[in-house]
């Protein structure tokens, strides 16, 4: 039973446009949320977080929008660049159960159009 | 660089062997987690160490187990090799708390 989830296994944007990932989770006791970029044959980078307590969080290009209530959230990234091209993971931790082992979907894999 | 430093970065081993992978933390950070990502799996969670004791395990099998040192770094050991253990396993560390935690590049088992 997946309960982080990207439907979506790639999405291709051209470059300067918006590039919308999305991601829904099950699990209520989540409370913490993070996106993580991978380039092939490299461990995730670290992107931006959001607590449950935010709906939203802004980092330079990227921003992190969480819908509580629909158990959704997304990453926007702003304009897109080619270097942006890579996989992108949703992840979730329930901090507040003590442990924060994370919880990733399976990814989005996000191709920039020159 | 994350800071996270796995070895070996390839191994390849036959099916029943043991293996070691072996992993330092970024410098300061107390949590150590073991990662898997398999072609159809994604990444899973396997096991988090937070100052040398277990705080959390994930889907991990019981041929698996792991242990975090004085030192702070962590060995992750997996015995009874099977063909599908071929995986990446990914180590990443942390100052605890739920922050992001930052990964190490992997280790690529490939069981033969």
């Amino acid at each position: 039973d997946q309960q982080v989830k990207q439907n979506s296994p790639s999405l291709s944007v051209q470059e300067g446009r918006i590039s919308i990932l999305n991601c829904d989770y099950t699990n209520s006791m989540f409370d913490y949320f993070l996106w993580y970029k991978k380039y092939p044959a490299e461990g995730p980078t670290f992107l931006i977080s959001i607590s449950s307590i935010k709906d939203k969080n802004e980092d330079g290009r990227f921003t992190v929008f969480l819908n509580k209530s629909a158990k959704h959230l997304s990453l926007h990234i702003v304009p897109s660049q080619p270097g942006d091209s890579a996989v992108y993971f949703c992840a979730a931790s329930a901090r507040g159960g003590g442990a924060d082992g994370l919880t990733f979907g399976k990814g989005t894999h996000l191709i920039i159009q020159p | 660089d994350s800071g996270v430093t796995q070895t070996p970065k390839h191994l390849i081993t036959a099916t029943g062997q043991r293996v070691t992978l072996r992993c330092s933390p970024r410098s300061g950070d107390l949590s150590v987690y073991w990662y898997q990502q398999s072609l159809d799996q994604g990444l899973q969670f396997l096991i988090q160490y937070y100052n040398g004791e277990e705080r959390a395990k994930g889907n991990i099998l019981e041929r698996f187990s792991a242990q975090q040192f004085p030192d702070l770094h962590s060995e992750l050991n997996l015995s009874s090799l099977e063909l599908g253990d071929s995986a990446l396993y990914f180590c990443a560390s942390s100052v605890g708390g739920g922050t992001g935690a930052f990964f190490g590049q992997g280790t690529r088992l490939t069981v033969v």
